[in-house]
């Protein structure tokens, strides 16, 4: 089984920096998954990282620690539109293919 | 257009009413599965489908069933609804073509059961 943390709520100002952190413990690690969730509406990918080190992809990018199990969202420059719920998830190392999710992350961006 | 498409996406039923949630996508993805969404939980996994014909159970089964007979449908159903089986379900689906084989999901659909 797996158990993922993460904060319930972060809050931001617009144009500043944010990190959202992710600690897993799993019995088979097999990638690293972070979504972005409007309210009332579907997740949507937004990065992967199976190995260790930073992913940069525009404005956002995750880093992963295996050793530490461990992964950061970072965005940058924010806009209002980010605010969002932020879902770190992790797959096993099964022929699943299923991943488990933290609870979310809620950030709010204020002007 | 790529998509993962449910129904329908807000229900109100009563206690023991069956009910079938249908999920459709058109990627030609073999990984289908359903979750539920609710507040402070986050999204758990009903059940997935690997394949055609091809089901398990996830981590929160109890009082769903899925079926698997064609590669585009993957519907649930609750033959008994029951007030704690209210809340927001995601369909999603993945293939093996892409990279990192990330999960595409449907737009949700809101169950109330009174």
């Amino acid at each position: 089984g797996q158990n993922i943390d993460q904060p319930t709520e972060m809050t931001a100002t617009e144009g500043a920096i944010v990190q959202i952190n992710c600690t897993y413990q799993t019995s088979g690690f097999n990638g690293l998954f972070w979504y972005q969730q409007h309210a009332g509406e579907a997740p949507t990918f937004l990065s992967y990282n199976v190995l260790d080190g930073l992913e940069e992809k525009g404005r956002f990018s995750s880093f992963l620690s295996r050793s530490k199990g461990y992964s950061y969202l970072l965005l940058k420059e924010l806009q209002m539109k980010d605010s969002a719920s932020y879902l770190c998830a992790v797959r096993e190392g099964t022929g699943r293919r299923a991943l488990t999710f933290g609870s979310g992350t809620r950030l709010q961006v204020q002007p | 257009e790529a998509q993962v498409t449910q129904n329908p996406r807000y229900l109100i039923t009563v206690t023991g009413k069956k009910l079938t949630v249908t999920c459709s996508q058109n990627m030609n993805h073999e990984y289908m599965s359903w979750y539920r969404q609710d507040p402070g939980l986050g999204l758990r996994q009903i059940y997935y489908s690997m394949n055609v014909e091809v089901t398990d159970k996830g981590d929160v089964p109890e009082g769903y069933k899925v079926s698997r007979k064609e590669k585009r449908n993957f519907p649930l159903i609750l033959e008994s609804p029951s007030p704690n089986q209210t809340s927001l379900y995601f369909c999603a689906s993945s293939g093996t073509g892409g990279v990192t084989g990330e999960l595409f999901f449907g737009e949700g659909s809101r169950l109330t059961v009174l």
